[in-house]
């Protein structure tokens, strides 16, 4: 019973490196999306995907880019890393069906630093 | 506009004492409610969620919420902590951006539980 998983769970970059963030979920969901967790700022939506072959912008997407080939996955991008992008991110899914109350299921987190 | 506000960003109770911690909507989005909890090194994991027509929803390991329309609110409570309580909340709210469903988080309230 996976649910979400995320990969890698830390990486350490140096400033101009490029990396990708890899989230896989099993529970067939439709909708799937990245966060940024920073102290006392809660979480920030990056970017989202409403099904298969779609994304689009949240909150703070300058820096990011995304794709989903394939339902399960949700890669989040990052070209040239900048210092400002060390955070926790999270990768979250939820079921399309069901409703506006229905919750996001969470990864446990990728820790990236960048020097 | 920030659609949820959370106040107090660290609480601290007694082992045994009752816990409140404290969650604003802003009026003008659907009180499509939510309370989550993250464990260090962990995700996000739903406590509870908002049910249309209720006033008090009752959440995982003896948590519960009330709704008061009146006062845009959904404060969280647990009459007894326990040291296992230890961990940040987050009060969040779905709302409608682009002809999509997205969920804005609160920024969190770390609850510490002194024994």
């Amino acid at each position: 019973n996976a649910g979400v998983t995320q990969t890698p769970k830390f990486r350490v970059l140096k400033t101009g490196q490029s990396m990708t963030l890899l989230c896989a979920q099993d529970m067939n969901h439709e909708y799937m999306y990245w966060y940024r967790q920073d102290p006392g700022m809660g979480l920030r939506l990056i970017h989202y995907s409403v099904g298969e072959g779609t994304t689009a912008k949240g909150e703070v997407p300058d820096g990011y880019n995304v794709s989903r080939l394939k339902k399960q996955n949700f890669l989040l991008g990052l070209e040239s890393a900048a210092p400002s992008q060390t955070s926790v991110y999270f990768c979250a899914s939820r079921p399309e069906t069901g409703g506006y109350n229905q919750p996001q299921h969470f990864g446990d987190g990728t820790r990236l630093s960048i020097l | 506009a920030q659609s949820v506000t959370q106040l107090g960003s660290h609480v601290s109770v007694s082992e045994g004492a009752l816990v409140l911690l404290r969650c604003n909507y802003s009026s003008s989005v659907p009180p499509y409610l939510f309370w989550y909890v993250q464990y260090p090194n962990q995700g996000l994991q739903l406590l509870l969620k908002y049910t249309t027509g209720a006033t008090l929803v009752k959440g995982i390991n003896g948590f519960e919420a009330e709704f008061k329309k009146s006062e845009t609110s959904f404060h969280l409570t647990k009459p007894s902590a326990h040291m296992s309580d230890a961990a940040e909340y987050f009060c969040a709210v779905t709302r409608i951006s682009g002809g999509y469903q997205k969920v804005t988080f609160g920024t969190g309230t770390k609850l510490q539980v002194i024994p």
